[in-house]
C-alpha cells in the first residue's frame, strides 16, 4: 500500500513569491495534517483537515493556508514568503474517527524542503 | 501549558549496547503517546504508540517505551543497538483530535 505522498520534494522560492504543495493521504484516510519543521527542532503543527473541514490551526500567519479536496488530498499554500519559512514541511495522515483512539495516528509524508532566498 | 521535554539533544552509543532515550511530557490529562525516528532528509516514521492498556509497548526495530503517568514519563528502549539505528528521534502527544507536539528531538549516534 502506498503512503503518505508529497509534491514537490524539493522547492526553491525567493522572498515574496507564493508557493503551493501538495499532500496524498493513505487510502482510507479521512484526515491531514500540515506540520513545519526547521532545522534543529522538531515538528510544529500548522493545520488539520477532516472531512474537508478546518479542525485545528496551529500558530502561524494568515500568509498560512490549506485546504482538503472530496479525495481527502490537500494543499498548504503560503503567500509573501519569508526567509524564516526555509523548512520542511510535513503532511501526516490519520483514519481519525470520533471515537479516538489508534485510529488517531498519524502517518507522516516525505516532506516538501522549501528553501527561500 | 502542553509541551514534550526531551533532555538529551545528542546521544552516542557503542553499537550492541543498550539504548534510553527520555521523554517528559506536561499535559492536562492522559494524553496518546508516540515515538517516531527521522533519518537524515527524510520524513518521519512511527516506531511505536501508546493509547491505553499496558503500559509497556512493544514497536517496530525492537524498539520498546514504557509509560510511567506518575513520572509523566514515555522512555524509549532497545537492548542492543545495530548501527543502522542512528538518526533522530522525536517524542510526541497528543489527544483525539488535536495536534501532535513534539520534543526538540534527541539525535543518536552509534560508535563501532
Amino acid at each position: 500500500d502506498a503512503g503518505v505522498t508529497q509534491s514537490p520534494t524539493h522547492l526553491i522560492k525567493t522572498r515574496g513569491q507564493h508557493v503551493t504543495l501538495r499532500c496524498s493521504p493513505i487510502s482510507g484516510h479521512k484526515s491531514v495534517s500540515w506540520y513545519q519543521q526547521v532545522l534543529g527542532q522538531g515538528p510544529q503543527f500548522i493545520f488539520q483537515y477532516y472531512e474537508k473541514e478546518e479542525r485545528g490551526r496551529g500558530n502561524f500567519p494568515d500568509r498560512f493556508s490549506a485546504r482538503q479536496f472530496p479525495n481527502y488530498s490537500s494543499e498548504l499554500n503560503v503567500n509573501a514568503l519569508l526567509l524564516g519559512d526555509s523548512a520542511l514541511y510535513l503532511c501526516a495522515s490519520s483514519f481519525r474517527t470520533l471515537g479516538g483512539g489508534p485510529a488517531e495516528t498519524q502517518y507522516f509524508g516525505p516532506g516538501t524542503r522549501l528553501l527561500v532566498l | 501549558a502542553q509541551s514534550v521535554t526531551q533532555p538529551d539533544i545528542h546521544i552516542t552509543v557503542s553499537e550492541g549496547a543498550s539504548l534510553e532515550l527520555r521523554c517528559n511530557y506536561s499535559y492536562g490529562a492522559t494524553p496518546y503517546l508516540f515515538w517516531y525516528v527521522q533519518s537524515p532528509g527524510q520524513g518521519l516514521q512511527l516506531l511505536l504508540k501508546y493509547f491505553s492498556g499496558d503500559t509497556l509497548v512493544q514497536g517496530i526495530k525492537g524498539f520498546e517505551a514504557e509509560f510511567k503517568r506518575s513520572q509523566s514519563s514515555f522512555n524509549l528502549r532497545k537492548p542492543s543497538v545495530h548501527w543502522s539505528d542512528a538518526a533522530e528521534y522525536f517524542c510526541a502527544v497528543g489527544q483525539a483530535g488535536t495536534a501532535l507536539i513534539f520534543g526538540k528531538g534527541t539525535t543518536l549516534s552509534v560508535s563501532s
